[in-house]
C-alpha cells in the first residue's frame, strides 16, 4: 500500500525559506503512471494546490504561487521535495503531499494523501 | 483560473436522510476527446487529509460506500449522500482537473439535524 510521509520544519520565520521533503514508501516515485504534488490549507480555510512534478522533473506549479515556488524530485530516495521562498504569515498552513494519476491532461486527482504537516511562519 | 464554487456552505441532514451538494464550474469541465468529466469529489474529517471519493465526477473510487454518488456534466455537478450516517459528518470539497491551476471548491460541511 502506497504511503506518502511529509517532513520538514514546523516553525519559519517570515522572509524565510520553507522546506518540506515527502518520502514515498510502498511504491516507486518513478513509476511513469502519476505525478506527485503538494497541497496546502491554512487553518480555518480551503484547499490550494502548490504544484506538481514527474519523476522525470517535468513541473506544473499554481501561477499564485510561481515566483516563489521550486519543486524536485529525488528518485534515488524515492522523495520529493517543496521549497517556497519569502514566506509571510498568509503561508500558515497545513501542507500535504500525494499522488496524481495521469490523464490525458497530465494532472488529475490527489491519492492517496500524507498525513500532513503543519508549518506556521512567524518569528 | 477555473473557479469552483459549492454551495451550501453548510448543511444539516437527519440520519439516514438525503444530503446534496452542489459544485459548479466558471467553465466547462467536459473533455469532448473523451466525453468525460475532469470533476472530483472529496472528504474530509477533523484532524485528517482528504479522502478521495468520486472522480470522472460519477466514477466511485475503490472502497467508498454506494451510498455516495456523483453526477453532472459541463459545468453543474451534485454530490449525493442518499442516507447519510454518523460517520459521513465532514467537509466536502470539490476540485476540477480540466486545467491547471488545479483548483477546488470552498467545501460544505455536513452535520447531523
Amino acid at each position: 500500500q502506497l504511503q506518502l510521509q511529509e517532513s520538514g520544519p514546523g516553525l519559519v520565520k517570515p522572509s524565510g525559506t520553507l522546506s518540506l521533503s515527502c518520502t514515498v514508501s510502498g511504491g516507486s516515485i518513478s513509476s511513469g503512471d502519476y505525478y506527485w504534488g503538494w497541497i496546502r490549507q491554512p487553518p480555518g480555510k480551503g484547499l490550494e494546490w502548490i504544484g506538481s512534478i514527474y519523476y522525470l522533473g517535468n513541473t506544473y506549479y499554481n501561477p499564485s504561487l510561481k515566483s516563489r515556488v521550486t519543486i524536485s524530485v529525488d528518485t534515488s530516495k524515492n522523495q520529493f521535495s517543496l521549497k517556497l521562498d519569502s514566506v509571510t504569515a498568509a503561508d500558515t498552513a497545513v501542507y500535504w503531499c500525494a499522488r496524481l494519476p495521469v490523464t490525458g491532461t497530465d494532472l488529475s486527482w490527489f491519492d492517496p494523501w500524507g498525513q500532513g504537516t503543519l508549518v506556521t511562519v512567524s518569528s | 483560473d477555473i473557479v469552483m464554487t459549492q454551495s451550501p456552505d453548510s448543511l444539516a441532514v437527519s440520519l439516514g436522510e438525503r444530503a446534496t451538494i452542489n459544485c459548479k464550474s466558471s467553465q466547462s469541465l467536459l473533455y469532448r476527446s473523451n466525453n468525460e468529466n475532469y470533476l472530483t469529489w472529496y472528504q474530509q474529517k477533523p484532524g485528517q487529509p482528504p479522502k478521495l471519493l468520486i472522480y470522472w465526477a460519477s466514477t466511485r473510487d475503490s472502497g467508498v460506500p454506494d451510498r455516495f454518488s456523483g453526477s453532472g456534466s459541463g459545468t453543474d455537478f451534485t454530490l449525493t449522500i442518499s442516507s447519510l450516517q454518523a460517520e459521513d459528518v465532514a467537509v466536502y470539497y470539490c476540485q476540477q482537473f480540466y486545467s491547471t491551476p488545479l483548483t477546488f471548491g470552498g467545501g460544505t460541511k455536513v452535520e447531523i439535524k
